[in-house]
């Protein structure tokens, strides 16, 4: 059984640029999760993806955007960066909907300079 | 709104000592709540949860957790922490959205 994995671990961007994040979700997990974590700070829910539709966002902008693929695996975009956007980006996947039982990658450190 | 609270940023404990580590939050109604792991450079890992039952919940790495509606509580314990226990530890409430506090970075004293 193969984990959750994120690409790339770590990335610079400039302020303005658009960055694609990629994580494929464990073996057999249909609902897939990303979170900002900035330093210092707990994960901030961004949104959920349940077989391919959004099933849940929080209070991010409209530049952050997602889409999930019918393999599962999952993409977060984030277009017009901001310097506020440096974080660590997690995904996490789960066997269920809506039981907080995630599955976590190791993120995707993103730079924004 | 919901929202977690850890008090402690930082706690130091030797090891082999007892540990505590507090959660406090606000949620609506009956609430899914859960204690995560962060090592260095590692994504989150689940330790334990609570949907309902018995308030005393065991988790992995021989921890356990005690939920307490009365005071909003759901603290971390551990009888004997070890050196590999160092990491930073979240609290988290929710069910299709996980609100997370702050996080606790617990160090190990040898």
């Amino acid at each position: 059984e193969t984990g959750v994995t994120q690409s790339p671990t770590h990335l610079i961007k400039t302020r303005g640029q658009q960055v694609t994040l990629r994580c494929s979700s464990q073996s057999g997990h249909n609902t897939v999760s990303w979170y900002q974590q900035a330093l210092g700070q707990g994960p901030q829910f961004i949104f959920q993806y349940y077989r391919e539709e959004e099933n849940g966002r929080g209070n991010f902008p409209p530049r952050f955007s997602g889409l999930q693929f019918p393999n599962y695996s999952s993409e977060l975009n984030v277009n017009a960066l901001e310097l506020d956007d440096s974080a660590l980006y997690l995904c996490a996947s789960s066997l269920e909907l809506n039981t907080g039982e995630l599955f976590f990658g190791e993120g995707s450190r993103l730079t924004v300079l | 709104a919901q929202s977690v609270t850890q008090p402690d940023i930082h706690i130091t404990v030797s090891e082999g000592a007892s540990l505590e580590l507090r959660c406090n939050y606000s949620y609506g109604a009956t609430p899914y709540l859960f204690w995560y792991v962060q090592s260095p450079g590692q994504g989150l890992q689940l330790l334990l949860k609570y949907f309902s039952g018995d308030t005393l919940v065991q988790g992995i790495k021989g921890f356990e957790a005690e939920f307490k509606r009365s005071q909003s509580s759901f603290n971390l314990r551990k009888p004997s922490v070890h050196w590999s226990d160092a990491a930073e530890y979240f609290c988290a409430v929710g069910a299709l959205k996980l609100v997370f506090g702050a996080g606790t970075i617990l160090r190990v004293k040898s």
